[in-house]
């Protein structure tokens, strides 16, 4: 079972910020938070991940609570073509190797 | 440019044959993953491989089976024995199991079942 408890859905007007939850209450000291999105029939983008700080890349920023229990993702000037899943997921640790498990994901609508 | 090829990205085969997907990577990663997704829903792992001749299963293996005989190379067959085939099927990989790696994924094949 996923780890991760995001919203069914978003939405965000054009250009302004989106900012999308996520609640992993159960993470592990050493396991990380990704960020994926997934348009219509394509395969999921990576976005962003991070561990214990804040990241930012040319796409977003990551912010992860103190205690590493929730976090959020910022698209700071949400446009038409950010409209997609949008996927928080913990990287889980297992005998053969780590693995990423999905939710059911954000749908993120972006609105003109 | 390196990246992850899938094909084809439409499948259409009878039920009760068994099918092939491809998956191809020249990105030099040592991990491979496929996934299935349903309509509406998130991804669910199949199978993934670390390492070359080695695999694990995921969480829905019944009625799958793979390969990993060269490091680009990670097939997934969808035999007779899987009940509901019919789904959008992709492959990922990643540089190596550990959890600081992230995935790359291919453009995924649509398989019917009729």
């Amino acid at each position: 079972d996923a780890k991760t408890t995001q919203p069914p859905s978003m939405d965000c007007a054009e250009g302004r910020a989106a900012n999308l939850p996520c609640n992993h209450s159960t993470i592990s000291g050493n396991e990380y938070v990704y960020w994926y999105r997934q348009i219509h029939s394509q395969g999921p983008q990576y976005i962003i991940h991070g561990l214990k700080n804040n990241e930012t890349n040319e796409m977003a920023s990551l912010i992860i609570t103190e205690d590493r229990k929730s976090s959020t993702l910022i698209l700071p000037h949400a446009t038409l073509r950010d409209t997609a899943v949008y996927y928080c997921i913990v990287r889980v640790g297992t005998i053969g190797g780590n693995k990423l498990v999905f939710g059911a994901g954000t749908i993120l609508r972006v609105k003109s | 440019d390196g990246g992850i090829t899938q094909s084809p990205k439409y499948l259409f085969r009878k039920e009760g044959q068994n099918v092939t997907l491809s998956c191809e990577q020249n990105l030099n990663h040592d991990a491979m993953y496929w996934y299935r997704q349903d309509p509406g829903q998130g991804l669910r792992l199949i199978y993934y491989s670390q390492i070359v001749n080695d695999f694990q299963k995921g969480d829905i293996a019944e009625g799958y089976s793979v390969s990993r005989e060269k490091k680009e190379s990670f097939p997934l067959t969808v035999t007779s024995a899987q009940k509901n085939p019919t789904a959008f099927y992709l492959c990922a990989s990643s540089i190596t199991g550990r959890a600081s790696d992230g995935y790359t994924f291919g453009s995924g094949t649509r398989l019917t079942v009729v």
